[in-house]
């Protein structure tokens, strides 16, 4: 069975300091991959997709940076963080555009 | 801005069948609907999902109006675990950058 892996569960970090969450996926190959953000309250945002090693796309401008070194590998990055990218950091991954998307349990992000 | 549009909020007695409504007038002959719940601090996780056709599995119903501009989740006798945030969403086969998770309606099971 496939299984989606996003850590760590939680985080704290300063203004100003990197970042960088790992996703990958267990039991299937070349999935596509997904990054929202969700602020408190809010609905998902999508941040970044990728439908292949080394692609990526943005949805957004943002302080934040995606890629995909392996196959089932997704990493979210950033080099200086802001107290705006603050929020609960979901993965996801389908097979197929019209399949349903699977998520991780998420890492919660805060900034002080 | 979410292309659908759902109540803030429902609550729901226990044992008894929670309907979800959620509008979808923009949706395109090739969007499928599909819905997800959120229980807190958790990611979403995939309910069900149709085309045009009446769905159903063994977590709910889905109904979608003939003109497919509305449709229903129908939790037929819901727990206290279903309490959570349920997310309606339009996705077109093709095309990645149109996945929009609104804000969802937050339905409580009351015991």
């Amino acid at each position: 069975s496939q299984t989606i892996h996003q850590w760590p569960a939680t985080l704290v970090q300063p203004v100003g300091s990197p970042l960088s969450l790992e996703c990958t996926v267990e039991g299937t190959s070349n999935p596509n991959l997904y990054w929202y953000r969700q602020a408190a309250g809010r609905g998902l945002q999508l941040l970044f997709y990728s439908v292949g090693i080394g692609q990526i796309s943005s949805e957004v401008p943002q302080n934040l940076s995606a890629s995909r070194p392996q196959d089932r590998q997704f990493i979210l990055s950033s080099k200086k963080l802001l107290l705006s990218d603050s929020g609960f950091y979901l993965c996801a991954w389908n097979r197929l555009s019209n399949q349903p998307q699977h998520f991780g349990d998420g890492t919660r992000l805060s900034i002080l | 801005d979410a292309k659908t549009t759902q109540p803030t909020s429902m609550d729901c007695a226990e044992g008894r069948a929670a309907n979800l409504p959620c509008n979808h007038s923009t949706i395109s002959g090739n969007e499928y609907v599909y819905w997800y719940r959120q229980i807190h601090s958790q990611g979403p996780q995939y309910i069900i999902h149709g085309l045009k056709n009446n769905e159903t599995n063994e977590m709910a119903s889905l109904i979608i109006t003939e003109d497919r501009k509305s449709s229903t989740l129908i939790l037929p006798h819901a727990t206290l675990r279903d309490t959570a945030v349920y997310y309606c969403i339009s996705l077109p086969s093709t095309s990645y950058d149109k996945v929009i998770f609104g804000p969802g309606t937050s339905l409580s099971v009351i015991p």
